[in-house]
Formats: structure tokens, C-alpha cells, sequence
């Protein structure tokens, strides 16, 4: 059973129209959740940390907010560059590795 | 500064034979990780090193998979007698410290076993 769950898998978005991309998770304990970039051919780039429900964290055309159960990636006024895989993980306190979903393909159109 | 490197790029290999993909993490960070990202895939934890301590090998598929890390800087990860299901990117990651602290990532090492 998937501990983090991405929807949707894809997402295609006119240059402008917000929209939001959601992570569900399941762990006994979170110590952090963890929003990635990843462009093609590439490493994950790190985004954001999340610590306990009801925070949030913004960057630019994006803002990060967590819940007891999911974390959402709002994107506001996406332009073509927002286009990339965007990646979920949690850490939980019984270790450090990272534990990620499978990402949510986003293409911005102009 | 300079951020986690990776290599090779690219690494082709024939079916049976070994590899070793070389992780040089961010000066400074103690903690080191390495994560495998198939097709279709998410990615897989497989080991990570914190400074002098014992390594978590947790996440290491089978016992071809192996690791170390010298002077707590530069990391090897070997496979022995690659699979064509080892075929992945191999990426690497770096943090100041265990714990709550983010991993930066490397640019990868694409393996693919023929």
C-alpha cells in the first residue's frame, strides 16, 4: 500500500489558470513532508518543507500547505517555465530516508 | 557554491558485469543519501550515511547492491553483476544533517544494462 499518494498523475494548464496538485499520506509519524521540482534529465530541486498541519510556505507562483492528511501545491498564475514533474515525500520519525510519490506531470501552455 | 555532483552521466554495461556510480555530496553536509528512480516509478530509497555512524543499507534491493563512503565525503555505490531490471537513474543527496533538514540532489547517473 502507497504511503504517498499524487493526483493527478498529469495536468495540462493554460498559461494563467491556477489550479492545485494534491499529496495524500499515510505514516504513523511525520517528522516533515517535502515538495520537489524535477525537470527533465534532472534532479529533484527542493521546494519546500512542511512540518505540522496548518502551515504554509510560499515561493513565488507557489504556496505549499499541509494538512493531517494531505499537502497541497497551489500554483497561481502558472507560466510555460512552471512546467516540470512536481514531486511529494515524507519523512517519518522512525528514519531519514525520504519517502516519495510517484509526481504530478504539469505542462503550462502558452 | 557548488552543489551535489554525479558521476558518470551516463553509464551503458553489458549484463553481468559490475558498476560503480561515484556521488560527491555538497562540502560540508554529513549526511549522505542514495535513491534509484525507475520508469514509471517513484523514487527508491536504497542507503544513507551519516557522518562516522553505521550506514542504514535499509533499502538496498539485494545483496549486489552495495556502498561506502571514504573520509565521510565522497560516496561509491557498486552493482555486482548488473540485471537489466538495475536499469534506472541512480541519484544521490546531500543534507547539513540527518533529520529535518532537506536533501539536495544531484543530476544523476542514468545506468542502462543491456
Amino acid at each position: 500500500e502507497d504511503q504517498v499518494t499524487q493526483s493527478p498523475e498529469a495536468l495540462r494548464l493554460q498559461e494563467g489558470e491556477s489550479s492545485s496538485l494534491n499529496c495524500s499520506y499515510t505514516v504513523s509519524g511525520l517528522r516533515g513532508l517535502f515538495w520537489y521540482r524535477q525537470d527533465p534529465g534532472k534532479g529533484p530541486e527542493f521546494l519546500f518543507t512542511l512540518y505540522s498541519a496548518g502551515e504554509e510556505k510560499e515561493k513565488e507562483r507557489l504556496k505549499a500547505t499541509l494538512t493531517k492528511k494531505e499537502s497541497f501545491l497551489h500554483i497561481t498564475a502558472p507560466k510555460p517555465e512552471d512546467s516540470a514533474t512536481y514531486l511529494c515525500a515524507v519523512q517519518e520519525y522512525s528514519g531519514y530516508a525520504l519517502n516519495f510519490g510517484k509526481g504530478t506531470s504539469l505542462l503550462v501552455t502558452p | 557554491g557548488a552543489g551535489v555532483s554525479q558521476s558518470p552521466s551516463n553509464k551503458v554495461t553489458e549484463k553481468g558485469k559490475d558498476v560503480e556510480l561515484r556521488c560527491d555530496p555538497i562540502s560540508g553536509h554529513t549526511a549522505l543519501y542514495w535513491y534509484r528512480q525507475s520508469l514509471g516509478q517513484g523514487l527508491e530509497f536504497l542507503i544513507y550515511f551519516q557522518g562516522n555512524s553505521a550506514p542504514d543499507k535499509s533499502g538496498l534491493p539485494s545483496d549486489r547492491f552495495s556502498a561506502e563512503r571514504t573520509g565521510g565525503s565522497v560516496s561509491t555505490l557498486t552493482i555486482q553483476r548488473t540485471q537489466q531490471e538495475d536499469s534506472a537513474v541512480y541519484l544521490c543527496a546531500s543534507s547539513a544533517k540527518t533529520g529535518l533538514y532537506e536533501q539536495y540532489f544531484g543530476p544523476g547517473t542514468r545506468l542502462t544494462v543491456t
